[in-house]
C-alpha cells in the first residue's frame, strides 16, 4: 500500500525557517517526480514545487522561489522541503504527492497523497 | 503564470447529473486533472488524462475536453459526492509549472 506520511511542520516566526519531511512507503520513491502542494486555511490548493526523481531537476511556484528548496534523499525514502524567510501568507497545509508524469509529461497526475502538515507562521 | 476558473459552488439532487467546469487558456494544450477533497481530508485523484479513472474511483465519474474547458461530471451523485473538486494542469509559460483550478464546492441536496 502506497503511503506518504508528512511532519515537521508547526509555529515559525516570521522571517524563520523549518524543513518540511515526507515519508514514502509501499512504493519506489527513485522511480517518480514528487511533489509539495498547500492550502492556507480556508482557501484553494496551491502547487509549491517538484523534483525529478534523480533531484537532478525542480521547478517553484514564484511566491517561494529563492525562499524554498524542495529535496530528497531516495535511500531513505524520504522528500524534504526547506522553508526559508517564512511569511504569514505561507500559513498553510503543506501535502506531499507522488507526481505521476513529472515537469515533462502530458497531464498533471498527482495520484497519492500525504494527509498534510500544517505550517503558521506568526509571531 | 496561467489561470484556472472554476464555479464556487454548484449544488444537485441525490442521484441526479452534476457538471463542474474548468476554464482556462492552458487547457487547449493539456487536459485537466480532477481531485476530491472531503472537509480535513487530502485530496484524491479522481479523473486523469481527460477521462480516466484511478482504481477504486466509481464510474459515475467522468471527464471531458473542449476548447479551453474540462468538465468533471457526476451522473447520479450519492451523498458522499459532498466535496471541493479541484482541476489542475499545466502552465503553459514554458516555466514548467502546475495550476490549480479555484475549486468547486458541490452540495447534494
Amino acid at each position: 500500500e502506497v503511503q506518504l506520511v508528512e511532519s515537521g511542520g508547526g509555529l515559525v516566526q516570521p522571517g524563520g525557517s523549518l524543513r518540511l519531511s515526507c515519508t514514502a512507503s509501499g512504493f519506489t520513491l527513485n522511480s517518480h517526480w514528487m511533489t509539495w502542494v498547500r492550502q492556507a486555511p480556508g482557501k484553494g490548493l496551491e502547487w509549491v514545487a517538484n523534483i525529478k526523481q534523480d533531484g537532478s531537476e525542480s521547478f517553484y511556484v514564484d511566491s517561494v522561489k529563492g525562499r524554498f528548496t524542495i529535496s530528497r534523499d531516495n535511500a531513505k525514502n524520504s522528500l524534504y522541503l526547506r522553508m526559508n524567510s517564512l511569511r504569514a501568507e505561507d500559513t498553510a497545509v503543506y501535502y506531499c504527492a507522488r507526481d505521476i508524469n513529472g515537469a515533462y509529461g502530458d497531464d498533471v497526475r498527482l495520484d497519492y497523497w500525504g494527509q498534510g502538515t500544517l505550517v503558521t507562521v506568526s509571531s | 503564470s496561467s489561470e484556472l476558473t472554476q464555479d464556487p459552488a454548484v449544488s444537485v439532487a441525490l442521484g441526479q447529473t452534476v457538471r463542474i467546469t474548468c476554464q482556462g487558456d492552458n487547457l487547449r494544450s493539456y487536459y485537466a486533472s480532477w481531485y476530491q477533497q472531503k472537509p480535513g481530508q487530502a485530496p484524491v485523484l479522481v479523473i486523469y488524462d481527460k477521462d480516466k479513472r484511478p482504481s477504486g474511483i466509481p464510474d459515475r465519474f467522468s471527464g471531458s475536453s473542449s476548447g479551453t474547458t474540462g468538465t468533471l461530471t457526476i451522473t447520479g451523485a450519492q451523498a458522499e459526492d459532498e466535496a471541493d473538486y479541484y482541476c489542475c494542469s499545466r502552465d503553459t509559460s514554458g516555466n514548467q509549472i502546475y495550476v490549480f483550478g479555484t475549486g468547486t464546492k458541490v452540495t447534494v441536496l
